[in-house]
């Protein structure tokens, strides 16, 4: 149980171009989503908080128009790297939240590495 | 808001023997505790969490210690195996301003020589 996927899992675009990254939730209905970006041998940045019906939620520095997230059901969340950089390349990985007594406890899906030429 | 430490940065260790990871914790509301396996090139695993009403938990080879009172958490791995190399990393979270968001550690890179 509790299985998080990301889809793509790599994807390669030009500069200018827009992104978009699925991130579902398999086996459970996850009422809150987490994007992070992770840059080699570093930590996982927060992004942002995606809940189900409401906008997004964004870390200080995260630029919204920038980094649009839906979350338009239950089981899927949705980031979109609107007019991609070279500097906007990392490995984006969401989560998703447990439910009942483990609302605390987060999923992660597989990652989706970003390459922008 | 919450900062967690985590130390060592690097820790090498022979096959069969013990490792040990440390970490603190800033915000004292702070009261879940969870550890994360991340292999190269995939997403971070959970591989064991704590919370605050408990001061020792252990699944198989892997255990965590929690000190509430000094804000620090462990992680113990024995019998380490070649497929433990991985990055490990703690995380912190509570029901305060954070709003049950997890604050990560640095990360550990844990190679298991052989």
């Amino acid at each position: 149980g509790a299985v998080v996927s990301q889809h793509p899992s790599r994807v390669i675009c030009k500069s200018g171009t827009s992104v978009k990254i699925e991130c579902r939730s398999l086996d459970f209905q996850a009422t809150t989503m987490f994007w992070y970006r992770q840059f080699p041998k570093q930590s996982l940045m927060l992004m942002a908080t995606s809940n189900e019906g409401s906008k997004a939620t964004y870390e200080q520095g995260v630029e919204k128009d920038k980094f649009l997230i839906n979350h338009a059901s239950l089981t899927l969340s949705t980031l979109t790297v609107t007019s991609a950089h070279p500097e906007d390349s990392s490995f984006y990985i969401c989560s998703a939240r447990g439910q009942g007594a483990f609302t605390d406890t987060q999923y992660f899906g597989p990652g989706t590495r970003l390459t922008v030429l | 808001g919450e900062n967690v430490e985590q130390h060592p940065s690097t820790l090498s260790v022979q096959e069969g023997d013990s490792a040990v990871i440390k970490c603190t914790y800033s915000d004292s509301a702070s009261n879940y505790f969870p550890w994360y396996k991340q292999e190269l090139g995939k997403g971070p695993q959970l591989i064991i969490d704590i919370r605050s009403n408990v001061g020792e938990k252990k699944d198989q080879r892997i255990a965590v210690t929690l000190n509430k009172t000094a804000k620090h958490f462990s992680l113990h791995i024995t019998e380490t195996q070649p497929e433990d190399s991985a990055v490990y990393f703690c995380a912190a979270s509570g029901p305060g301003g954070g709003g049950n968001k997890l604050t990560f550690g640095t990360g550990t890179q844990l190679k298991v020589e052989l």
